[in-house]
């Protein structure tokens, strides 16, 4: 399965900035994906990375607060933007081919003051 | 749409019990199941999965039935030790293998 790595694995931000989260993969891959877990909470997929194009986001999610980038087919960047302290939270980043399971990274812990 | 339902947790058990956390779903098509674990600190591993009616999926002395006529996933295993103390997520994907729907998650505690 694909090795993927998340950087920063945690942060602690003040309100007001913004940061942006790396996911690399060590090879290409169809799907790439970013998913916010809420303290205590389960998953929630934020948007789908798309190549190439503007990402596709769930609902509840927004472009100017979670700006998504996906230059080629092993690499993606989520930023949280304007932060807060609701935005305190585990996000994910996970690939999948085809039909086979999604795999994901370790995460980013960010916690905001 | 399609939804996942996990028995709430934490489940607390003693090392070596028998373990079943139910999971169970609703969806159009024919999704795939999986469970994942998310062990302290740590991001999501795929503990096992089955793509159709009756596979059975098994890993680690994890294992879980794909039951169709009950909507159900649960997972078992036979005797669990400290170290299978994690987070549990049951999920599912549509059948283009593209979106995961999670469930809320159990916390699993086993005590020495």
């Amino acid at each position: 399965s694909a090795v993927i790595s998340q950087k920063p694995s945690r942060d602690i931000c003040q309100r007001g900035t913004s940061l942006t989260i790396q996911c690399q993969v060590d090879s290409q891959v169809t799907m790439m994906f970013w998913y916010r877990q809420q303290p205590g909470q389960s998953l929630t997929l934020i948007a789908t990375a798309n190549q190439g194009s503007e990402a596709t986001y769930e609902s509840g999610f927004v472009i100017d607060k979670f700006p998504i980038s996906r230059p080629n087919l092993t690499f993606s960047t989520l930023t949280v933007s304007n932060m807060s302290p609701e935005d305190s939270s585990i996000y994910l980043c996970s690939v999948g081919m085809g039909l086979q399971p999604q795999h994901f990274g370790d995460g980013t812990r960010l916690s905001i003051l | 749409g399609n939804s996942v339902t996990q028995m709430e947790g934490p489940v607390t058990l003693s090392e070596e019990a028998f373990l079943t956390i139910n999971c169970t779903y609703t969806a159009t098509g024919y999704p795939s199941l999986f469970w994942y674990v998310q062990y302290p600190g740590e991001g999501l591993q795929l503990l096992l999965k089955a793509t159709k009616a009756d596979d059975k999926g098994s890993n680690k002395g994890f294992e879980a039935t794909y039951r169709k006529e009950t909507t159900s996933f649960h997972l078992e295993k036979g005797s669990v030790q400290v170290s299978d103390s994690a987070v549990y997520f049951c999920a599912l994907s549509d059948s283009a293998g593209n979106m995961l729907t999670f469930g809320g998650g159990t916390r699993l505690m086993v005590k020495p």
